[in-house]
């Protein structure tokens, strides 16, 4: 079964970048696309883009726009979420996700059915 | 982008109840919107996807329907396990909005 393996929390400066990895287990890589998800402290989820490995473009929230690069290393297995310019605001868990397209009659549904543990990351001065 | 609204933000319900939320897109969505269940300090958890089809290994006490801009979540018979918030999700579009969130919670 596959897993996302995520690396540990993260201490930043403002004005400073942060690189999270997600590191891919038990299963087929660069079949599936990636997305990552923020939840600031006692707040809902934020999406801020994805990726398919296998075609390396990724789609990002035009909020994140500028500010966030997402990649992945097939030879690893790993996908990384790379945020800068970070500011206070952007303390909160990061998660990646396994976008899954399941097929219903002739339309694809995604959905993200595996994600990894989530990284904490603080901004703070 | 598309908004998600969710109603209600908060409920109070016991074991054993029925529990219906509902999910609200901006502008038609089809049937692409799933559902997570999140609990304190963890990752959230698939329960639902294509607005009605339950995820392997979910439980069939959920049940998820609707269409367009209209969904809504059920737990026929709620457990202990299933106190916590819950998300709607639409992935319609980029960029795939997440509803604000159900926290349910012990009566």
């Amino acid at each position: 079964q596959v897993q996302l393996v995520q690396s540990g929390a993260e201490v930043k400066k403002p004005g400073s970048s942060v690189k999270v990895s997600c590191k891919a287990s038990g299963g087929t890589f660069s079949s599936y696309a990636i997305s990552w998800v923020r939840q600031a402290p006692g707040q809902g989820l934020e999406w801020m883009g994805g990726i398919i490995p296998i075609f390396g473009t990724a789609n990002y929230a035009q909020k994140f726009q500028g500010r966030v690069t997402i990649t992945t290393d097939e030879s690893t297995s790993t996908a990384y979420m790379e945020l800068s310019s970070l500011r206070s605001e952007d303390t909160a868990v990061y998660y990646c996700a396994r976008v899954i397209t399941m097929v219903r009659g002739v339309k694809g549904f995604d959905a993200f059915d595996i994600w990894g543990q989530g990284t904490m990351v603080t901004v703070s001065s | 982008d598309i908004q998600l609204t969710q109603s209600p933000s908060f409920l109070s319900a016991s074991v054993g109840d029925r529990v219906t939320i509902t999910c609200r897109a901006s502008q038609g969505i089809s049937s692409y919107l799933a559902w997570y269940q999140q609990k304190p300090g963890k990752a959230p958890k698939l329960l639902i996807y294509a607005a009605s089809t339950l995820q392997s290994g979910v439980p069939s006490r959920f049940s998820g329907s609707g269409s367009g801009t209209e969904f809504t979540l059920t737990i026929s018979s709620l457990q202990p396990e299933d106190f916590a918030t819950y998300y709607c999700q639409q992935l319609n579009s980029y960029p795939f909005t997440f509803g604000p969130g159900t926290k349910v919670d012990i009566k």
